[in-house]
């Protein structure tokens, strides 16, 4: 079964410090992935995709088919990328309907 | 539009009563999907519709929940006898109909059950 693993609820460090939030997936074939943002009181919104391969507000994501895995990482964190970041994969069957994980907080402190 | 608008932003309901969530996608986008999330959850697929379509209604919990899009544009999700179990954060999106293409978020429609 296709299915979305983020296993931290929560990820806290101070500002400058890296950060990487974990998500690990099960999906038979060639996955495409997401990493989907939301900030305080705002909508949920797309961060970046693995098939583009961009690196937005300095975050990056590399998949990984061996560990079946897709980081989000960030060398340097910012007090505002504090949110909650949730990793989505697309079931198969030709249009757009994704599967989320749960969700990591990050909070990034002064 | 500016973007998916979804009324009420924050309804509460006393159990058995019937509530319906509108959606509003963005102009000229053919999917619409409905998720529901749960405090501490992330969204979870509740239906999709291509144009006026239904085309998959997997994850509607219960015959309690029905959604429609009689013109191919305005969505509403609605829920019938509310139960407790039922309050969570219900969420639009909307897309072109290519697969890859972005989804749009709406800010959800946050239901209560009391």
């Amino acid at each position: 079964a296709q299915r979305v693993t983020q296993p931290e609820k929560l990820l806290s460090v101070f500002k400058g410090a890296p950060v990487e939030l974990k998500c690990n997936y099960s999906y038979s074939g060639s996955p495409e992935l997401f990493w989907y943002v939301q900030y305080s009181r705002q909508r949920l919104q797309l961060l970046l995709r693995h098939i583009s391969r961009e690196s937005i507000k300095g975050f990056t994501a590399d998949l990984n088919k061996g560990e079946t895995s897709f980081h989000l990482k960030k060398p340097f964190a910012q007090e505002e990328d504090s949110a909650m970041y949730y990793c989505a994969l697309p079931f198969s069957g030709g249009y757009n309907k994704l599967i989320f994980g749960a969700g990591t907080r990050l909070a990034v402190h002064p | 539009g500016a973007g998916v608008s979804q009324s009420p932003r924050y309804k509460v309901a006393k159990r058995g009563q019937d509530v319906a969530l509108r959606c509003d996608p963005i102009s000229g986008h053919v999917s619409l999907f409905w998720y529901q999330q749960a405090l501490g959850q992330g969204p979870e697929f509740l239906t999709y519709f291509q144009n006026e379509a239904q085309l998959d209604k997997s994850g509607l919990p219960s015959d309690r929940f029905f959604a429609e899009r009689p013109e191919g544009s305005v969505s509403t999700l609605k829920i019938q006898r509310t139960q407790q179990e039922d309050s969570a954060v219900y969420l639009c999106a909307s897309s072109m109909k290519v697969p890859g293409n972005t989804i749009y978020f709406g800010e959800g429609s946050w239901l209560t059950v009391v």
